[in-house]
């Protein structure tokens, strides 16, 4: 079955770019009708939904951060990236990678990785 | 953006007692709806998809009712691996949004 790991610096300084990758095993994150989509956790804090890819690249962000969110794919390494641009103190969280069916959003999760901003 | 909200926030029940959780959205969202649980230190865990459907392997003791604004999640017997917090959201439309989670404990 599926399985999904978030990977990247878990310390990133403020006004810097976070960068975080998902790498995804047991199946090709290429194929099928899947959406690949992020999402983050403050501590303590409820979840929050940052955006989504589907397999042909195309995106979607959540208006909250869409100025400073992209994500994409690398097919040859079944991977999908995060870039958060301009962090703050805010954007502490443990950050999630989804899996997306067309019809059943964010049935697979990763095991998400802890990001922290500060100098 | 759809708001959905959650109550109670917290909840304390005994071992094989009933609990309910509610998830009221801001507009009307059809079936559209998940529930998750979430252990400390652990990510989320589908449970319940289009509001009512079991997500295979999950136990049948978890249920989920509801359309358009209200929305039940239902544990028939509390089992103490049960212990979590729940979460609803929907995707009716993007952006997808939770409910603020039930942090669920043993009395």
């Amino acid at each position: 079955q599926v399985q999904l790991q978030e990977s990247g610096p878990g310390l990133v300084k403020p006004s810097q770019t976070l960068s975080l990758t998902c790498t995804v095993s047991g199946g090709s994150i290429s194929s099928g009708s899947y959406y690949w989509s992020w999402i983050r956790q403050p501590a303590g804090k409820g979840l929050e939904w940052i955006g989504r890819i589907y397999t042909n690249g195309s995106t979607k962000y959540n208006p909250s951060l869409k100025s400073r969110v992209t994500i994409s794919l690398d097919t040859s390494k079944n991977q999908l990236s995060l870039k958060l641009s301009s962090v703050t103190a805010a954007d502490t969280a443990v950050y999630y990678c989804a899996r997306d069916l067309v019809d059943i959003p964010m049935d697979v999760w990763g095991k998400g990785t802890t990001v922290t901003v500060s100098s | 953006d759809i708001q959905m909200t959650q109550s109670p926030s917290s909840l304390s029940a005994s071992v094989g007692a009933k609990v309910t959780i509610t998830c009221q959205a801001s507009q009307d969202i059809s079936y559209y709806l998940n529930w998750y649980q979430q252990k400390p230190g652990k990510a989320p865990e589908l449970l319940i998809y289009d509001a009512s459907n079991l997500e295979t392997g999950v136990p049948s003791r978890f249920s989920g009712s509801g359309s358009g604004t209200d929305f039940t999640f239902t544990i028939s017997s509390l089992q103490p691996e049960d212990i979590a917090t729940y979460y609803c959201q929907h995707y009716d439309n993007l952006p997808y949004t939770f409910g603020q989670g039930t942090k669920l404990e043993i009395k």
